[in-house]
């Protein structure tokens, strides 16, 4: 059974700070989806990477494939209230089907 | 204009009803999807259609019928609801089948069984 663990489960910071979080696993995947979301709406996607060692960059949020294609993180820089949500990973891995697999989330609130 | 949109949005019922959500997509997208969110936030996968053909049915108690009558459409009916059944739903869209397709989510209908 392929899973995707994310860490923390819960994360509360003061305005300014910066956090990551991460989203691992012992399978290969061929894609990874970050996706963040507001209470009352859907998930919205911020980003898919695809090639192992891949950064990609959306304003203070970085994400990352690792080398082996096995886990992500999501590093956020001068955290902002705006930024308070819950935060999804969701990938495919080789032997999946081509299900989306997803991870329990990160909660995360940025206090002013 | 918006791209998947999911009635109704808010559902207060009892135990034994039976209910219905009903899901459209505008962005012309061949594969729907119901997810259910728990109270841990949790996001299941319940069924998909591409194309009005089912194609993921997960392990789903045979209360929940989806019903797709064309390919932008795709409903959820749920008969003697439990008060398990308590969640949130959320209908998606995708391109395509593949999971590698980017998911657009509706904004959810909260089921709340009493």
């Amino acid at each position: 059974t392929q899973l995707l663990e994310q860490s923390p489960q819960f994360l509360s910071i003061q305005e300014g700070e910066n956090l990551t979080v991460y989203c691992n696993s012992s399978s290969v995947f061929s894609s990874l989806q970050w996706y963040r979301q507001e209470p009352g709406e859907g998930p919205v996607l911020l980003v898919t990477v695809v090639t192992g060692g891949e950064v990609k960059k959306l304003k203070r949020l970085t994400f990352q494939f690792g080398d082996a294609r096995k886990d992500s993180s999501l590093h956020i820089t001068a955290a902002q209230p705006g930024d308070t949500g819950l935060y999804l990973c969701a990938g495919v891995a080789m032997d999946s089907n081509y299900q989306l697999i997803w991870g329990a989330g990160t909660k995360l609130i940025i206090k002013p | 204009d918006t791209a998947v949109s999911q009635t109704p949005k808010y559902l207060v019922t009892q135990m034994g009803n039976d209910k219905s959500i009903k899901c459209e997509q505008n962005l012309g997208h061949d594969t729907m999807y119901w997810y259910k969110q728990d109270s841990k936030k949790f996001l299941k996968i319940m069924f998909s259609y591409n194309n009005k053909e089912l194609i993921i049915n997960e392990t789903v108690p045979n209360r929940f019928s989806p019903k797709s009558p064309d390919k932008a459409h795709l409903n959820l009916h749920i008969n003697s609801l439990e008060l398990g059944d308590s969640a949130v739903y959320f209908c998606a869209s995708s391109l395509g089948i593949s999971g590698a397709n980017v998911l657009t989510f509706g904004a959810g209908s909260r089921l709340t069984v009493l």
